[in-house]
């Protein structure tokens, strides 16, 4: 597809399990960057993918929290033992290498922790 | 303190005028990016305009300008002849560092245009 996707686009889980979100950016972008959105607030860094690396991952809140990409391509967000405070849009974004390019975001998964 | 500070929660403007959205950051760094956003209810993320620090001119897209002010750190945004399908919320974003890639977001505005 042309923009970034994402999956799924709603995700209802009880207190305690674990989530999976998946984020698929933009063919040939390098960078990939996972962001939250609680309600009615900005949007806040979790972490940075250049390739496969993660060379900053200072926005993840709690070590339940992880993610990794494989093949320079699709990310995976993890969220482990979810929390209610975890309730948030998780939004994905992708960029290609210029220092000035745009993050071209994806549509979001909206997760609601029961 | 915050990075970026918007200090317009709200606005409201009437069709076809101009508008003006509030930005200010915060930085030491000599290179850094600014950004904005706008999230329409539906909830994506629609890239308007991009300044960098070095750049000597106001960045302009169509009706969206940049009222760069580098003196005063401040980075707003004007929308001209405005529509009803700029009625959103609309988020300033800095990015700091060469090599730092993350976006620090502001807390948003979100703008009515009224008809």
């Amino acid at each position: 597809g042309a923009g970034v996707s994402q999956s799924p686009s709603n995700k209802v889980t009880e207190k305690g399990k674990d989530v999976e979100l998946r984020c698929d950016p933009i063919s040939g972008h390098t960078a990939l960057y996972w962001y939250r959105q609680s309600l009615g607030q900005g949007l806040e860094f979790l972490i940075y993918f250049q390739g496969n690396s993660a060379p900053d991952k200072s926005g993840l809140p709690s070590d339940r929290f992880s993610a990794e990409r494989t093949g320079g391509s699709v990310s995976t967000l993890t969220i482990q033992r979810t929390q209610q405070e975890d309730s948030a849009v998780y939004l994905c974004a992708s960029s290609s290498i210029r220092s000035d390019n745009e993050q071209f975001f994806g549509p979001g998964t909206r997760l609601t922790v029961l | 303190a915050q990075k970026i500070t918007q200090t317009q929660p709200g606005m409201f403007v009437q069709e076809k005028e101009a508008v003006t959205l509030d930005c200010t950051y915060d930085t030491s760094d000599p290179s850094y990016g600014l950004f904005w956003y706008k999230q329409p209810s539906s909830g994506e993320m629609i890239f308007l305009i991009y300044q960098g620090s070095y750049d000597q001119q106001n960045a302009t897209e169509g009706r969206y300008s940049l009222n760069f002010q580098k003196a005063r750190k401040s980075a707003n945004l004007v929308i001209s002849a405005s529509q009803l399908g700029d009625s959103a919320m609309y988020f300033c974003a800095m990015r700091e560092d060469f090599g730092n890639e993350k976006l620090t977001f502001g807390t948003g505005t979100r703008l009515t245009i009224i008809p």
